[in-house]
């Protein structure tokens, strides 16, 4: 089945700086890549996906960009914010057999400092 | 527009109990997606409904069954539970079943097996 890495697993930034986490996926049926911010006691909350069709997505400070042939992508949040502060999980979504599964990875706590 | 509720927010149990947790997902959205999440991974899949059919299964014991309602509302079920199941329990909707759809996630459901 799929599997997906992620690094880094803990990443603290200066406020203002930028964040970088990147993710690796196993299956290349993978077609879908969404990412997800979870607070503390919270649900995981879609910021930015992005389809096997497209290279690079943006969204405000938030970017993804996705490397089909090296199988893996990466989010990119500029210019941080303490509220930024979450820890943010990738994902890899195939679909089979008339259903989407998704395999996340392990998750990336990110600790931005004021 | 509500989101994706979930109820309970916390339960806890004695391990050989048994549990139901419901979810009612966003209006329109007709598959609903059942995620454990154990403290500190992230969200693994357990099953996918569409239409009030199973459309796909993760790699879970026969100990968890799920349905879905006509309304697209779902029940999971966990049967003899043991203490490894103590984990948030996160259900997800999205308007379909198969290609690649974003999922929206409720607040989950805390279980604690004693």
């Amino acid at each position: 089945g799929e599997n997906v890495e992620q690094h880094p697993s803990t990443l603290s930034v200066q406020e203002g700086d930028s964040a970088v986490i990147k993710c690796t996926y196993s299956d290349s049926a993978s077609n879908y890549f969404p990412w997800y911010k979870q607070e503390l006691g919270k649900r995981p909350q879609l910021i930015i996906d992005i389809r096997s069709n497209v290279g690079e997505k943006k969204d405000q400070r938030i970017a993804v960009t996705l490397n089909k042939t090296a199988k893996h992508f990466s989010l990119h949040i500029t210019e941080t914010q303490p509220e930024d502060s979450a820890v943010y999980f990738c994902a890899a979504s195939i679909s089979s057999g008339g259903y989407q599964k998704v395999t996340f990875g392990t998750g990336t706590k990110l600790q931005v400092i004021p | 527009d509500a989101g994706v509720t979930q109820s309970p927010t916390h339960l806890i149990k004695t391990r050989g109990q048994h549990v139901t947790l419901r979810c009612s997902p966003i209006s329109g959205h007709k598959s609903v997606s059942w995620y454990q999440q154990v403290l500190g991974q992230g969200p693994q899949f357990i099953f996918q409904y569409y239409e009030k059919e199973e459309r796909g299964r993760g790699n879970f014991p026969d100990r968890f069954s799920a349905r879905q309602f006509p309304n697209y509302s779902s029940e999971l079920n966990v049967n003899a539970l043991l203490l490894g199941d103590s984990a948030l329990y996160l259900c997800a909707s999205s308007l379909y079943s198969g290609g690649a759809h974003e999922q929206y996630f409720g607040p989950g459901t805390r279980l604690t097996v004693t």
